[in-house]
């Protein structure tokens, strides 16, 4: 059973240019988790969804961050228009419900330039 | 604003001796504690977990306990292994909510 997986591992931006993070949950599990961890700062909330639904992105910022998991295929996190502060590791998490733990995959490390 | 806090960014702890890592939190609406365990280049990896409605919860050597008058939970892994040396997270919910608060870590090393 694969777990939460993540990709790309590794992605390099310059500034301006739009950044496409891919998440695939776990089987089975149709809840879907965006945390981002700055340096030396811990994981912080981005936005919750589940299928075809955001139900919660309080945590996402309002301009050039969007967030989507469509009925098939994977979550995926966009960001456009790229700046040096976007730099951090972004991680996924998943749950079968939002009362269970959640799994986190191995997160995308965006470097912008 | 840091809803929930460790204050101790690293810690060291002789191999086979009780490792003692401690998180605070200011929202009394909280009711459900995680402690994720992290590695480097990788994604944290659940631990352990506990209600509000406990003050302690065990699996093996990890045990978590809860003081909510104090706003406060500690994680305690004893014996320590050298495997155990990695970061430390907690987290935190409200039961009926989809946001789990995370502390900064604390940084575990057990020195064989």
């Amino acid at each position: 059973n694969a777990g939460v997986m993540q990709n790309p591992r590794h992605l390099v931006r310059r500034r301006g240019q739009e950044a496409r993070l891919r998440c695939s949950p776990m089987k089975g599990h149709s809840h879907v988790y965006w945390y981002r961890q700055l340096p030396e700062e811990g994981l912080k909330f981005m936005v919750y969804l589940q299928k075809e639904n955001i139900i919660d992105e309080s945590g996402m910022p309002k301009e050039r961050f969007s967030a989507e998991f469509p009925k098939e295929g994977p979550s995926i996190l966009r960001i456009q228009q790229v700046v040096r502060g976007d730099s951090a590791a972004y991680f996924c998490a998943s749950s079968p419900s939002n009362t269970y733990e959640q799994y986190f995959g191995p997160g995308t490390r965006l470097t912008v330039t | 604003d840091q809803q929930v806090k460790q204050n101790s960014p690293s810690l060291s702890v002789q191999e086979g001796r009780i490792s003692i890592l401690n998180c605070d939190y200011t929202n009394s609406m909280f009711d459900y504690f995680l402690w994720y365990k992290k590695y480097p280049a990788e994604g944290p990896t659940f631990l352990i977990s506990i209600s509000s409605i406990k003050d302690k919860n065990e699996d093996g050597r990890f045990t978590v306990f809860l003081n909510k008058s104090a706003k406060h939970l500690s994680l305690h892994i004893v014996p320590s292994q050298p495997g155990d040396s990695a970061v430390y997270f907690c987290a935190a919910s409200a039961y009926t909510g989809n946001q789990f608060y995370f502390g900064t870590g604390t940084s575990l090393t057990v020195i064989p």
